[in-house]
């Protein structure tokens, strides 16, 4: 049973590039969040997904967009990158409702 | 406002406990959960208390008083692998979590 998987693991981006990560959820789940997790730092909630829609969303501007397709696998995009949004970005998938939810490895952004 | 505090490091010998607390001010609960995370890895889940009281498992056990906005992490016979970040986050009631900065914990010989 494959766990939550992220893709790249590694990014490096210039400043105002657009990027965009990728979430592939643990089998049966339903329910994609994305954090940012800058060095030292615990993770911040940007968003959250149920049933192809935002559900619920932190204090990250526009910049950070997101989608949740049908077989509810997930996308994070970020448009014109700022050096402060060097980070790892993890999701994390769950059963919708008041269930643990599971991390993938990351992606690691950064940008120059 | 929101709020959650946990130290920021700590130190203790191998075989020792070391016992990690985690103060929370949020505006919503629905579960406390504690992650470990070790360096460039992705944080795994150590325990859940949602309601008042002890949680067990092996080598590691949470509390949780709602009351008082407390819970604590407690870490038996330390081993060397168990020097990590340990991360307190609470749940609101639609699920998202809000982590705490995270307790460095290193575990010297």
């Amino acid at each position: 049973d494959a766990g939550v998987t992220q893709s790249p693991t590694h990014l490096i981006k210039t400043r105002g590039q657009q990027v965009t990560l990728r979430c592939s959820p643990k089998s049966g789940h339903d329910t994609v969040s994305w954090y940012q997790q800058a060095l030292g730092q615990g993770p911040q909630f940007i968003f959250q997904y149920y049933e192809e829609e935002e559900r619920q969303r932190g204090n990250f501007p526009d910049r950070f967009s997101g989608h949740q397709f049908p077989n509810y696998s997930s996308e994070l995009n970020v448009n014109a990158l700022l050096l402060g949004d060097s980070a790892l970005y993890l999701c994390a998938s769950s059963l919708e409702g008041p269930y643990e939810q599971y991390f993938g490895p990351g992606t690691r952004l950064t940008v120059t | 406002g929101q709020n959650i505090d946990q130290p920021t490091e700590m130190t203790a010998t191998e075989g020792a406990i070391v016992q990690i607390n985690c103060t929370y001010q949020t505006s919503g609960f629905n579960g406390l959960f504690w992650y470990q995370q070790h360096a460039g890895e992705a944080p795994t889940f150590l325990s859940y208390n949602v309601l008042d009281g002890l949680e067990e498992k092996g080598r590691f056990s949470s509390f949780l008083s709602r009351s008082k906005g407390y819970s604590y992490l407690l870490l038996k016979e330390l081993q060397m692998k168990d020097s990590a970040s340990y991360l307190c986050a609470v749940r609101d009631p639609w699920g998202k979590l809000q982590f705490g900065a995270g307790t460095q914990v290193v575990v010297t010989p």
